[in-house]
């Protein structure tokens, strides 16, 4: 089964440094998403990026985060200068396939990527 | 407020018990209510509600949606070791985004 794919895993960073995740989106889907979860609490929406620009983002997703689709397969956030609180669980997810209404699509999750900013 | 809110926030039960995970949320301009399963990580996808009244299946899970009290349920009947984990819903605006509850953090002992 195809699957959203993460990396890396766990990434370990000194605070003010610029970070970049990485994420490979099920093949075929259109629309692409960030989420972040702060140890012991909710799963919060960053942004979603669909035909190759940000259709929505929340109050989280500031200046110092950006989002970039460089080719056909990769999707990145970047957190430019990172703060002790942006230590969290980043998820990335897509959905949306091609040729199908997408209102009745889930979005699929990768594994995640670890943050710890020191 | 844009809120789910899930209930309990935890509960343990023996196996082969019956479990039902609360789910209500506040605003009624949404297109689809979703149950994911978290267990080490990735949220797993389980169920997408759109109608309500019409329950979904997939083998021991069920989930049902009432969007005239604005709730959902999950049922989780004979249950096993292997459904030990947390249970999020979350309501979907039209693939803009997800807004999730807490979760259940479902535990059982065998």
């Amino acid at each position: 089964e195809p699957e959203v794919t993460q990396t890396p895993s766990h990434q370990v960073t000194q605070m003010g440094q610029e970070v970049i995740l990485r994420c490979v989106p099920i093949s075929n889907h259109l629309y692409f998403y960030w989420y972040r979860q702060i140890l012991g609490q909710k799963v919060e929406f960053l942004v979603s990026f669909y035909n190759n620009e940000i259709s929505e983002k929340s109050e989280i997703f500031d200046d110092q985060f950006s989002v970039e689709r460089p080719d056909g397969s990769n999707f990145t956030l970047k957190i430019r200068s990172t703060k002790l609180e942006d230590s969290a669980m980043y998820f990335c997810a897509s959905s949306g396939l091609s040729g199908l209404p997408v209102s009745n699509q889930p979005q699929h999750f990768g594994d995640g990527t670890r943050l710890s900013i020191l | 407020e844009d809120k789910v809110v899930q209930s309990p926030l935890s509960l343990v039960v023996h196996e082969g018990d019956t479990v039902t995970l609360n789910c209500s949320y506040e605003v009624t301009n949404f297109r689809s209510l979703l149950w994911y399963k978290q267990e080490k990580k990735a949220p797993t996808f389980l169920f997408m509600l759109t109608s309500s009244g019409i329950e979904k299946k997939s083998g021991r899970l069920s989930s049902i949606l009432d969007k005239k009290e604005l709730f959902s349920i999950l049922n989780i009947t004979a249950t096993q070791t292997g459904d030990s984990a947390i249970y999020l819903c979350a309501r979907d605006f039209g693939n803009e985004k997800l807004t999730f509850g807490t979760g259940t953090r479902l535990t059982i002992i065998p």
